[in-house]
């Protein structure tokens, strides 16, 4: 199946800093991403979706500007948390949407998790 | 309003003892349904997709099922290395994901 890959894959940081998040599709490449935070024993919650050379679009009750998304190639979408506080820790876990045969589906990336202290 | 609901939230099971997942939806427009398997602090590892009422697909000790109203996830003598999160996602005019079921195969 398709590669996508995060980094970093753990982060810690004192609160007021901003951290970026990279995923890449390896293998592929991906018009549109998708970025998902994970509260413990919660499932996926859709942040945005990412797509290459146009804005994001950005779910109910997320803030754009605090949540920074940019997807300047095929292969390549960053989240920016800027001004983090501890309640933005989470696991953060971005996706690449893949069309073969007909079908569609979404490839998952490992993770990134956020602490902000 | 769109929901996708798993059950059980948690199941256990010994080593060889079958059994199965359940994931209902009610959602308008659907384009496909998704296994995905879950370990604890990893990112999802596609299982399947199922775009049809009646279609079946299957994966070593895995199978999926789908009707109208829900997908099973049929898992057929199960090792301990099956343990893990199993989740589903509906997708209509965006995912809706389950919370998962969380499965523990006792050796």
């Amino acid at each position: 199946g398709a590669v996508v890959s995060q980094h970093p894959s753990r982060v810690i940081c004192k609160s007021g800093t901003s951290v970026k998040i990279e995923c890449r599709s390896l293998d592929f490449q991906a018009t549109t991403m998708f970025w998902y935070r994970q509260f413990p024993k919660q499932s996926l919650m859709l942040m945005a979706t990412s797509n290459e050379g146009s804005k994001a679009t950005y779910e109910q009750g997320v803030e754009k500007d605090k949540f920074l998304i940019n997807h300047a190639s095929l292969t390549l979408s960053t989240l920016t948390v800027t001004s983090a506080h501890p309640e933005d820790s989470s696991f953060y876990i971005c996706s690449a949407r893949v069309l073969a045969g007909g079908e569609e589906t979404q490839y998952f990336g490992p993770g990134t998790r956020l602490l902000v202290l | 309003e769109d929901q996708v609901t798993q059950s059980p939230e948690a199941l256990r099971l010994q080593e060889g003892e079958s059994s199965s997942l359940n994931c209902s939806y009610t959602v308008s427009g659907l384009r496909g349904l998704f296994w995905y398997r879950q370990d604890p602090g990893k990112g999802p590892e596609f299982l399947f997709t199922l775009y049809s009422a009646g279609e079946e697909k299957e994966k070593e000790r895995l199978k999926a099922t789908l009707t109208k109203k829900e997908s099973f996830l049929h898992i057929t003598a199960p090792k301990p290395e099956d343990s893990a999160t199993y989740l589903c996602a509906v997708q209509a005019h965006q995912f809706y994901f389950g919370t998962g079921t969380s499965l523990t195969v006792i050796p």
